[in-house]
């Protein structure tokens, strides 16, 4: 089945900084990826749908300049939290839809483990 | 506006005991309706999906759900819980008018007990 590796698991790091978090698809080509944000015992917000080669879709009300999100293979998104602060702090779920069996939206959602990021 | 709603935050059942978490949607059109299960920082499992056919749709794990378009609703079901099926159950629909995204519900924690 449909394998989405997500890295790293867990990254704790200093207000200000910058967080890269990879997305990867590690049997099938993913013309599409889904950034999603969990806050604790709460649901999935959708943020941004990544597109390779071309810029990602941002829902509203997501900080495109503070989400950077790069799709640049068929393979690999990456989500960039940029300067950082303590309420960026939440776990960042990537998910990709594999499109062998054919395009269509009814394919199933395949999700990486999750990244939790902390911000001190 | 399209959405899925689920009423419960919380579900106590205990183990053998049948099991059901509750899920009402509202899109146009056609709905695709699925649902997923999360563990303790893990990422979504799919369980099932409702596509179109049959309304009673077997999934993992021993888990079914019922659409019922009446009622607009896709309950999530198992005839006897377990205690490894203590998890967080999302409802997810399908945004219709070709945006292709899943949108989720609040999620529900269902707790079984010895």
């Amino acid at each position: 089945g449909a394998v989405v590796s997500q890295h790293p698991s867990r990254v704790i790091c200093k207000s200000g900084t910058s967080v890269k978090i990879e997305c990867r698809s590690l049997d099938f080509q993913a013309t599409t990826m889904f950034w999603y944000r969990q806050f604790p015992k709460q649901s999935l917000m959708l943020m941004a749908t990544s597109n390779e080669g071309s810029k990602a879709t941002y829902e509203q009300g997501v900080e495109k300049d503070k989400f950077l999100i790069n799709h640049a293979s068929l393979t690999l998104s990456t989500l960039t939290v940029t300067s950082a602060h303590p309420e960026d702090s939440s776990f960042y779920i990537c998910s990709a839809r594999d499109l062998r069996g054919g395009s269509s939206g009814a394919n199933v959602l395949t999700f990486g483990a999750g990244s939790r990021l902390t911000v001190l | 506006a399209q959405s899925v709603a689920q009423p419960e935050d919380q579900v106590n059942v205990a183990e053998g005991n049948p099991l059901t978490v509750k899920c009402t949607y509202s899109v146009s059109g056609n709905p695709y309706l699925f649902w997923y299960v999360q563990y303790p920082n893990r990422g979504l499992q799919f369980l099932l999906k409702y596509i179109t056919g049959d309304n009673l749709v077997k999934g993992s794990y021993g888990f079914e759900a019922e659409f019922n378009k009446s009622q607009t609703s896709f309950h999530l079901k198992k005839p006897s819980a377990l205690v490894s099926d203590s998890a967080l159950y999302f409802c997810a629909v399908l945004l219709s008018g070709g945006y292709n995204k899943l949108i989720f519900g609040a999620g529900t924690r269902l707790a079984v007990h010895p």
